[in-house]
């Protein structure tokens, strides 16, 4: 049984670039949530997707984006990138159907470096 | 908003010893709690939550946690610490909207040094 995948595991970007991050949720699962992990930070709600709409969303700006494919996989994008971009991304998938009460399940993250 | 807060940045503890990772929690309605262990540049792995029921609860690999309405705390817990329990831990608690869709709020984690 996959897990959730995560790629690329690492890339370096300069700024003004812009980055997508690609997630495979775990197998069963419909929905999939981003979150940002600054160096010594804890996981930020970035956004969550069900059913190929974004659900909820959290202190981000305009300029991180998300889909999700039919599939239930997705996307994160991020345009005109800043130095304060460098973090953790990671993809949680859950279900929300069904018993669903709160845990999420996580890749392995996508390390984003911004010089 | 719900929320919660992890007073420690690190914990030391000698291996063999008790470990005890602490967490508090604010929220609104009945709290969904949960524990989580992160190792060096990995995702973040399940270790147990407490939904309602018996307020000791018992995670993976020999974790258990405790939960404490009039404290309003969610204390992780081992009762003999191991070096290969040395990474970083955090407690997160569900948020959820009138839409029903829910999320996870991560405490700012602590880290667990266990000495051989």
């Amino acid at each position: 049984d996959a897990g959730v995948t995560q790629s690329p595991t690492h890339l370096i970007k300069t700024r003004g670039q812009q980055v997508t991050l690609r997630c495979s949720p775990k197998s069963g699962h419909d929905t999939v949530s981003w979150y940002q992990q600054a160096l010594g930070q804890g996981p930020q709600f970035i956004f969550q997707y069900y059913e190929e709409e974004e659900r909820q969303r959290g202190n981000f700006p305009d300029r991180f984006s998300g889909h999700q494919f039919p599939n239930y996989s997705s996307e994160l994008n991020v345009n005109a990138l800043l130095l304060g971009d460098s973090a953790l991304y990671l993809c949680a998938s859950s279900l929300v159907a069904g018993g669903y009460t709160g845990e999420l399940f996580f890749g392995e993250g996508s390390r984003l470096t911004v010089l | 908003a719900q929320s919660v807060a992890q007073p420690e940045d690190q914990v030391n503890v000698a291996e063999g010893n008790p470990l005890t990772v602490k967490c508090t929690y604010s929220v609104s309605g009945n709290p969904y709690l949960f524990w989580y262990v992160q190792y060096p540049n990995r995702g973040l792995q399940f270790l147990l939550k407490y939904i309602t029921g018996d307020n000791l609860v018992k995670g993976s690999y020999g974790f258990e946690a405790e939960f404490n309405k009039s404290q309003t705390s969610f204390h992780l817990k081992k009762p003999s610490a191991l070096v290969s329990d040395s990474a970083l831990y955090f407690c997160a608690v569900r948020d959820i909207k009138n839409t029903g869709f829910q999320k996870l709020v991560f405490g700012t984690g602590t880290r667990l040094l266990v000495s051989p």
